[in-house]
């Protein structure tokens, strides 16, 4: 069955480093997804990305985060200035066009000390 | 208010039981309606989807919207040890392409053997 797979699925960074977490999308999917969630609370959404550009970000979402398809497969978050608060598990999804429902990588638990 | 709210539990119940677990939603614009269930650590996995008010089933699962109340239900018939987890409620808006999820915070659920 397809799946959403994402690497690495742990982090450790150092406060103020650049992180890039990737995310392959299921093949036939157009729409893709970062969500984040801090441990104990809800999974909140960051930004969905269709067509090769952003469709909408959350206010989380502000200048030290980007996202990027720099290929036909991968999906990057990249984090800019790494903060301690950053440290959360963030989830990659995707859903095909026409369909509502989404899809979830495993996540990537990042951890910044 | 908050858009979509939970009652987090824990929810503890005996092998075989029937679980429900339940979300209230305060956005008239949320008509697409998912569960997911969330292992420790674990990326959202995606249970059942639903558009209409009225009930669902798939298996020992069973979703229940009612939009005049803006109320959705998850039921489990003979629950396992295995469906110990995390159930998210998530819903997202008719219009736009995006199609973002809000999620709820989640209910812990543990089957007793």
């Amino acid at each position: 069955e397809p799946e959403v797979t994402q690497t690495p699925s742990h982090q450790v960074t150092q406060m103020g480093q650049e992180v890039i977490l990737r995310c392959v999308p299921i093949s036939n999917h157009l729409y893709f997804y970062w969500y984040r969630q801090i441990l104990g609370q809800k999974v909140e959404f960051l930004v969905s990305f269709y067509n090769n550009e952003i469709s909408e970000k959350s206010e989380i979402f502000d200048d030290q985060f980007s996202v990027e398809r720099p290929d036909g497969s991968n999906f990057t978050l990249k984090i800019r200035s790494t903060k301690l608060e950053d440290s959360a598990m963030y989830f990659c999804a995707s859903r095909r066009e026409g369909q509502t429902e989404a899809f979830f990588g495993q996540g990537t638990r990042l951890t910044v000390v | 208010q908050k858009e979509v709210e939970q009652d987090p539990g824990p929810l503890s119940v005996p092998e075989g039981a029937i679980v429900s677990l339940n979300c209230t939603y305060s956005n008239s614009a949320f008509q697409y309606f998912m569960w997911y269930r969330q292992y420790s650590r674990k990326g959202p996995e995606l249970l059942m989807y639903t558009y209409s008010s009225g009930n669902k089933e798939d298996g020992r699962f069973t979703a229940q919207v009612d939009k005049s109340s803006k109320y959705i239900s998850l039921f489990i018939r003979d629950s396992q040890p295995s469906d110990s987890a995390t159930y998210l409620c998530a819903t997202t808006i008719s219009s736009g392409s995006a199609r973002q999820l809000t999620f709820g915070s989640g209910t812990q659920l543990t089957v007793l053997p």
